[in-house]
Formats: structure tokens, C-alpha cells, sequence
């Protein structure tokens, strides 16, 4: 049982490039989001998606995009990088049933540095 | 919206020492949970409280969840230095008919041998 699988682990962009964060759950959890974690910050929610075909945006989703096709994939896809985005990333995971009741599983993270 | 604070941003204590971290919310929360997140990984859930006054306890460590669930407490006793890490709460909160999870910004535990 992998979990939350997230890729890359770690990338170099330069300004202006765009790219994908993949993050991949097989545990059939309805509930998946995407947050970025700075020093200081905590963790923030940009995206979140309570099931296939519907997502929303958290707390600071601009310059970044996503999408939710199937049960087990929330790529988060940034169009045109910028160094505010350099941070590190994590997608997680939950069994929802329309409710963030449960518990959250989280991707191992990506570390994302945009020069 | 609704916000999720937590007290201390930082705790440095000597190993043997206790330490709490406190977490208060805006609004009145269905539930309440805790993360800890070791240096350089991933967060890792502890524990949920859902009821009103809820005392959950974890080997040295206790969870409390306050009487108008509006606020939460984490507490280690007798720190060890396999504590250090970064201890985050998280709330639900309705947006538009779906809920999201809203995190403290945590606080971050070091431990002096």
C-alpha cells in the first residue's frame, strides 16, 4: 500500500517555466488537497478537491491550477513559475464522505526552487 | 474566514521538561486535529478530538479539546528528544457546501539533551 506517492521530490525552475506536481493516492480517498509550506507560515491550502470532477481553491491559490479526472490523481500545475512560488509542497489525502473528519495522509513533499 | 491559531510559534526546553502548545479557533469547530512533523519530513497525524471537553491521552503526550470547542491544547510530558519536531492543529471549515482543512502554523518543539 504506497500511500500518497508525490513527484518529483525535488525540482529547479526558472522564472517564467511551467511544470506539474504529480500526487497520486490508492486508498480511494474522496478528499485530496495541495499545500505549501514557507518558514514561519505553517501550512496554507491552495487547492483542494472533495471528490473526481470538483475542485476549489484555498487559501492562496493564485499561479497555480489544478485538476481532479479520476479518484486517485490531484496534479497541481504551475503556469508560469515565479520565485514567490519557491517553497515546499505537499499533497494530501482523506476519506471525506463530504467531511474533513478524518485523517489526512500526507505525500512524502516536493521541494520546489524557481531562480 | 476562519482562522486557526497556535501559541507558541517556538518552545526550546531541556529534555525532562513539559511542554504545551495551545490552538485557538475563530469559529466553533466540529472537530479538531493534531500533526507532528519531524525535521525535514512529511506532517503525521496524532489524534482527533470531536467531542465538547474530550481528554485524550497518547503515552506522555495529552489532548484536549475545550468545553465550546473553540480552542485545543497539546501537552508532553517529561520532553524526550525523539519530541523535536513541529506540532501543527487543523480545523474543518465550510466554504460554498464543501468543508477544507485549515492548519495552524504550528509550533516547532527542539529539545536540549
Amino acid at each position: 500500500n504506497a500511500g500518497v506517492t508525490q513527484t518529483p521530490k525535488f525540482q529547479v525552475l526558472k522564472t517564467g517555466q511551467s511544470m506539474t506536481l504529480q500526487c497520486a493516492q490508492d486508498m480511494n480517498h474522496e478528499y485530496m488537497s495541495w499545500y505549501r509550506q514557507d518558514p514561519g507560515m505553517g501550512l496554507r491550502l491552495i487547492h483542494y478537491s472533495v471528490g473526481a470532477g470538483i475542485t476549489d481553491q484555498g487559501e492562496v491559490p493564485n499561479g497555480y491550477n489544478v485538476s481532479r479526472s479520476t479518484t486517485e490523481d490531484f496534479p497541481l500545475r504551475l503556469l508560469s513559475a515565479a520565485p514567490s512560488q519557491t517553497s515546499v509542497y505537499f499533497c494530501a489525502s482523506s476519506y471525506s464522505g463530504g467531511h474533513v473528519n478524518t485523517e489526512a495522509f500526507f505525500g512524502q513533499g516536493t521541494r520546489l526552487t524557481v531562480v | 474566514g476562519q482562522q486557526v491559531m497556535q501559541i507558541p510559534q517556538y518552545q526550546h526546553v531541556q529534555e525532562g521538561e513539559d511542554f504545551t502548545t495551545y490552538c485557538n479557533s475563530s469559529t466553533t469547530l466540529s472537530n479538531i486535529q493534531w500533526y507532528k512533523q519531524r525535521p525535514g519530513g512529511h506532517p503525521v497525524f496524532l489524534i482527533q478530538l470531536v467531542k465538547s471537553g474530550e481528554v485524550k491521552k497518547q503515552k506522555r503526550l495529552t489532548f484536549q479539546f475545550g468545553e465550546a470547542k473553540k480552542n485545543s491544547s497539546l501537552h508532553i510530558t517529561a520532553t524526550q528528544t525523539t519530541d523535536v519536531g513541529t506540532y501543527f492543529c487543523a480545523g474543518p471549515w465550510s466554504q460554498g457546501g464543501s468543508e477544507k482543512l485549515v492548519f495552524g502554523k504550528g509550533t516547532k518543539l527542539t529539545v536540549n539533551p
